[in-house]
């Protein structure tokens, strides 16, 4: 069983540019969430998603950045016209769903997307 | 902030030695979660402990927490070179919505 699958690993992108960070959940988990970790910071909650809706997004910049779970496919967290604070690991986690569709407690974390921003 | 801080930033002990990690946070929670994060890479989920609960253990790994005064602390037990990470702690609030407010990290070093 496959775990949480970020791509890409390590993004360099110059400044204006665009950056596509994809996060496909584990096999079963309809609930999404982004954060963000800056160096030697702790992770930053950005995003809740589940399948084509956004149920939380209180931790995302209200400007260049945004997020998509669709329907078919991974989830995509979109980054327009880069900065060099935008330098940063973002992770994606996802979780099952209890049998009631509510979710349950423990995240399961990707290896994260680092972008560098030149 | 609405970050939650842990104490210490750092520790440096001997294997064998145990090795303890506070964290506070802010308001009000559903549960508070451990993870475990090696250099470069995603966190791992070690342990979750419920605001009703004041103790649980895993393996060598023991959580408290006190909801008065709104702390947990992580006992790691004849530690291992291999528990060197940075350890983070993970409040959920009352909303169960999986937003995790991370604590700032605790970066253990367990020298062999």
């Amino acid at each position: 069983n496959a775990g949480v699958m970020q791509n890409p690993r390590h993004l360099v992108r110059r400044r204006g540019q665009e950056a596509r960070l994809r996060c496909s959940p584990m096999k079963g988990h309809s609930h999404v969430y982004w954060y963000r970790q800056l160096p030697e910071e702790g992770l930053k909650f950005m995003v809740y998603l589940q399948k084509e809706n956004i149920i939380d997004e209180s931790g995302m910049p209200k400007e260049r950045f945004s997020a998509e779970f669709p329907k078919e496919g991974p989830s995509i967290l979109r980054i327009q016209q880069v900065v060099r604070g935008d330098s940063a690991a973002y992770f994606c986690a996802s979780s099952p769903p209890s049998s009631g569709g509510a979710r349950t407690g423990e995240l399961f974390f990707g290896e994260g997307s680092r972008l560098t921003v030149l | 902030s609405q970050q939650g801080e842990e104490d210490p930033q750092a520790l440096s002990i001997q294997e064998g030695e145990n090795a303890t990690m506070n964290c506070s946070y802010k308001t009000s929670i559903n549960n508070l979660q451990w993870y475990r994060q090696n250099s470069g890479r995603g966190l791992v989920h070690l342990i979750l402990i419920r605001s009703n609960e004041r103790e649980k253990h895993s393996g060598r790994l023991r959580v408290t927490l006190d909801t008065s005064k709104k702390s947990s602390s992580l006992l790691i037990t004849a530690s291992r070179a291999a528990d060197t990470a940075s350890y983070f702690c993970a409040s959920e609030g009352s909303s169960n919505t999986g937003k995790l407010i991370f604590g700032q990290g605790t970066t253990l070093q367990v020298k062999p």
